[in-house]
């Protein structure tokens, strides 16, 4: 049974960086078969994709958080990590980690993690 | 960037159908992605690619794409399906993934 689990501070300063961390379990981030990506969700509000990285480390990024954010694999601990630079209030929101796509093109996210939210404030 | 337009709400009694509508320019041209979200958890794939149902999900979901519209149709609806749903595509001509902002399912 793959499950995803986020973590990370639930309070970062503005201008900071916020880090966050997913832990897989049930499934293997270097085994190619999906990509492992970030999504996140303001209070009360929809969802925007952030971004995705490959096993071989190939990241995809929103282009409107492109320059802000990186995300990178730790394949000796199963996890993937997302750093957004520069933070604001607007970046508020409940973070998910999620499986997907898949290396064969289909784009959507079928496994996810509980969320985690976190808060920008001084 | 490519805009995915969908109804705030739909409401719908109990053992009727519903449908939630998800409006993009050619979006027939495109593979749409449904997630059903309930309050304080995360969202679950319903529909896929259109039309396909992962492992678990009831025949009650399924989807249609063509046109300028994917719709989503839940038959025989229950309480339980009470939740809000986002469609979902793949933007080739940005690199952008994009979620249409959301429906309030309401079961009367």
């Amino acid at each position: 049974q793959v499950q995803l689990q986020e973590s990370g501070p639930g309070l970062v300063r503005p201008s900071q960086t916020l880090s966050l961390s997913c832990a897989v379990s049930g499934d293997s981030t270097k085994s190619g078969e999906h990509y492992w990506s970030w999504i996140r969700q303001p209070p009360g509000k929809g969802l925007e994709w952030m971004g995705y990285i490959y096993s071989s480390g190939n990241t995809y990024y929103n282009p409107s958080l492109k320059s802000r954010l990186t995300m990178s694999l730790e394949m000796s601990k199963n996890q993937f990590s997302l750093k957004l630079t520069s933070v604001t209030a607007a970046d508020t929101a409940v973070y998910y980690c999620a499986r997907g796509p898949t290396k064969w093109g289909l784009k959507n996210f079928d496994k996810w993690g509980q969320g985690t939210l976190v808060t920008v404030s001084s | 960037s490519y805009v995915l337009t969908q109804p705030p709400s739909v409401s719908v009694a109990p053992g009727q159908t519903a449908r939630v509508t998800c409006g993009g320019d050619d979006i027939g041209s495109k593979s749409v992605h449904w997630y059903q979200q309930k309050p304080g958890q995360a969202p679950v794939l319903v529909v896929y690619d259109d039309s396909d149902r992962p492992s678990g999900i009831p025949d009650r979901f399924s989807g249609s794409n063509s046109g300028n519209t994917a719709t989503l149709t839940i038959s025989r609806v229950e309480a339980g399906d009470e939740a809000d749903y986002y469609c979902q595509v793949w933007d080739s001509r940005n690199d952008n993934l994009v979620f249409g902002g959301g429906t309030e399912l309401t079961v009367l």
